[in-house]
């Protein structure tokens, strides 16, 4: 079935350091992949999207890449802060027979001051 | 405006007990999601509904777990006969209609469920 897995699932960095966040997926239909944030008990926020027909997208600290033929997309985060520390997902999904998102197991960020 | 919002927001209940746990979803958005997501674990998708297609329940872990979504609005989560291991937040988030290939989700707090 679909997968998608994401590493690593614990980084630590000093503040003002970058952090990047790697995920490759099975289903070659995906064509949606979006980033969420969650901090403690509440529930996940979209931080950053791509679509399939874009290779990289940026926002202010935050950058996504993705190799569509690799199936793999990352997620850049620069000039760390605290409050930038939390859980982090990758997710993807498609259109073909609904819109099933399947998320990565989430990687927990910590920005030590 | 509202966000999505989820009821109870903690729920403990004895093992063999069924549960009921409520979303409501932003007003407008035709997509709803559910997930379940253990401690310290990602999240697993449990079942998505669109407008008044056929929910797509591919998710759903047994036959205990069953949904329900009222006049493409409000949703609520069955969970039959409780086991400890449905132990877990659940989920839930809503969209509006991906038509042109995927938009964000915009989840709930979660309902904390403890199955003693």
């Amino acid at each position: 079935g679909e997968n998608v897995e994401q590493h690593p699932s614990t980084l630590s960095v000093q503040e003002g350091d970058s952090a990047v966040i790697k995920c490759t997926y099975s289903d070659s239909a995906s064509n949606y992949f979006p980033w969420y944030k969650q901090e403690l008990g509440k529930g996940p926020q979209l931080i950053i999207d791509i679509r399939s027909n874009v290779g990289e997208k940026k926002d202010q600290r935050i950058a996504v890449t993705l190799n569509k033929t690799a199936k793999h997309f990352s997620l850049h985060i620069t000039e760390t802060q605290p409050e930038d520390s939390a859980v982090y997902f990758c997710a993807a999904s498609s259109n073909t027979g609904g819109f099933k998102t399947i998320f990565g197991a989430g990687t927990r960020l910590f920005v030590k001051a | 405006g509202a966000g999505v919002s989820q009821s109870p927001s903690n729920k403990v209940t004895e093992k063999g007990k069924d549960v009921e746990l409520r979303c409501d979803p932003i007003s407008g958005h035709t997509a709803l999601y559910w997930y379940r997501q253990s401690l310290g674990q990602g999240l697993e998708f449990l079942i998505y509904f669109q407008g008044n297609s056929a929910p797509d329940k591919s998710g759903l872990p047994s036959d205990r777990f069953s949904a329900e979504r009222t006049g493409g609005s409000v949703s609520t989560l069955t969970i039959q006969r409780t086991q400890q291991e449905d132990s877990a937040v659940y989920l839930c988030a809503s969209s509006l209609k991906t038509s042109g290939g995927g938009l964000e989700q915009f989840f709930g707090p979660g309902t904390r469920l403890t199955v003693l």
